[in-house]
Order: C-alpha cells, then structure tokens, then sequence
C-alpha cells in the first residue's frame, strides 16, 4: 500500500439517485479527510475524521451528504438525491499528524458527472 | 472560518526565470501553510509546507516565506523548468495536534514558456 486509493475513478448518476464513493487510505494514517473540487477552484473542506470519528464538518455538508469510517480503516462517502451542482471531483486525503508529518497524501478522486 | 486569497490567478515565466506566488490569509490563528502542485488529470501534491513558528523554507529550487504579521505567505520558485508547469494551490489552517480541514485558495496555473 503506496497511496491513498479511491474507487471508482468515475461515476455518472442520473439526477435523483445516490451515489457512495469508497476511499483507502495510506494504513499508517489515522486520519482521512473529504474534499471537493470542481474546476478551476482549489478543494474544497468536506469533513474528517480521526481514527473512526467524526471531527469536523463542512457548512458544505448538507443533510444530504453523509460519510463514515466505520474501522478507522476505509471510509465511504455517500451522496443522496444527487443534484446537478454535486458533479466535481471528489479527492479522499489522509496524513499522520503524530509522526510529525502534517502534509496530506491525496488520492487520485472520484468525478461524479450528474446528468 | 479561514479565507484563504491567492494571487496572480495565471503567471507565465521564461524557462529558467523565477516565479513568485503570493497568498493572503484572514485567521491570525492559523499556523500551518501548505503548498500543492496539481497537474492536470492528476492529484494535488505536498510540494512544501511551512508552520508559523518559521519565517522560511527552502527545499533545492522551492521556497516558502511567511508574515504572521502581514499574513501572507509566498512560494518562491528558482531556475524554472518546463515541468513546473501546473497548477499551484496554497492552503491554511489551524493545525492544534495535526492538520485539520485546510481551507485552499483559488490557484495560480504556472506556464513556463521554452
């Protein structure tokens, strides 16, 4: 395990359906973070969590967005009722802070096209 | 929360010419400033990072320079080659035992012309 992985790569979904994005990442990390970017901006915070908690969501994260790491191990992203304006890429990060690294280690995102 | 500014939005450069990224950041609090290189197709990468209890980094051809007092920071790139060609993201946070949720600004897309 080199990296942080992300599955799939790509994903189109009609308007109205839901949508769950899985990512792995580097084993060592215990934490792991959501983003969002769409094009031509910088990524956007969704939320992370340390270990299996949850610490901190994004005013980003409506009701319809919810993500777990449920072993502290992988976790899942999932999108409900998609809307046209979720279509971005979805990047999963982690880092170990502890080891006195902070820089994160993304993954290569998951682009949701809502059609 | 954080806001990150970010400035030029495009900068070309001659090969072999520096380049200099400026960033901009509202939260006196944060102290932990990261700088991305994302190509394209491709995922942002840690190129270098800077915590606020240092005003400079250097790493071979890359720099970082902080102003707490000013709060800005910069990304200084030397002797530019055609593979620094991307897009450059600087990022801020408030990190108490780790990096928390990083608030990125816009980017900078770097063209090095031949």
């Amino acid at each position: 395990d080199t990296g942080v992985s992300q599955d799939p790569r790509h994903k189109i979904t009609k308007r109205g359906q839901n949508v769950t994005f899985r990512c792995d990442p580097i084993s060592e990390h215990n934490r792991l973070y959501w983003y969002r970017q769409t094009l031509g901006q910088g990524p956007e915070f969704l939320t992370y969590f340390q270990n299996e908690a949850q610490l901190e969501k994004s005013r980003l994260l409506s009701d319809r967005f919810s993500a777990e790491r449920p072993k502290g191990s992988f976790s899942t992203l999932e999108i409900q009722r998609t809307e046209q304006g979720d279509s971005a890429m979805y990047l999963c990060a982690s880092s170990a802070p502890g080891t006195g690294d902070y820089g994160y280690t993304f993954g290569s995102g998951t682009r949701l096209t809502v059609v | 929360g954080e806001n990150v500014e970010q400035h030029p939005s495009t900068l070309s450069v001659q090969e072999g010419d520096s380049a200099v990224i400026k960033c901009t950041y509202s939260d006196s609090a944060s102290n932990y400033f990261p700088w991305y290189k994302q190509e394209l197709g491709k995922r942002p990468q840690l190129i270098i990072d800077i915590r606020s209890n240092v005003g400079e980094k250097k790493d071979q051809r890359i720099a970082v320079t902080l102003n707490k007092t000013a709060k800005h920071f910069s990304l200084h790139i030397t002797e530019t080659q055609p593979e620094d060609s991307a897009v450059y993201f600087c990022a801020a946070t408030y990190s108490g035992g780790g990096a928390d949720g990083l608030t990125f600004g816009k980017g900078t897309h770097l063209i090095i012309q031949p």
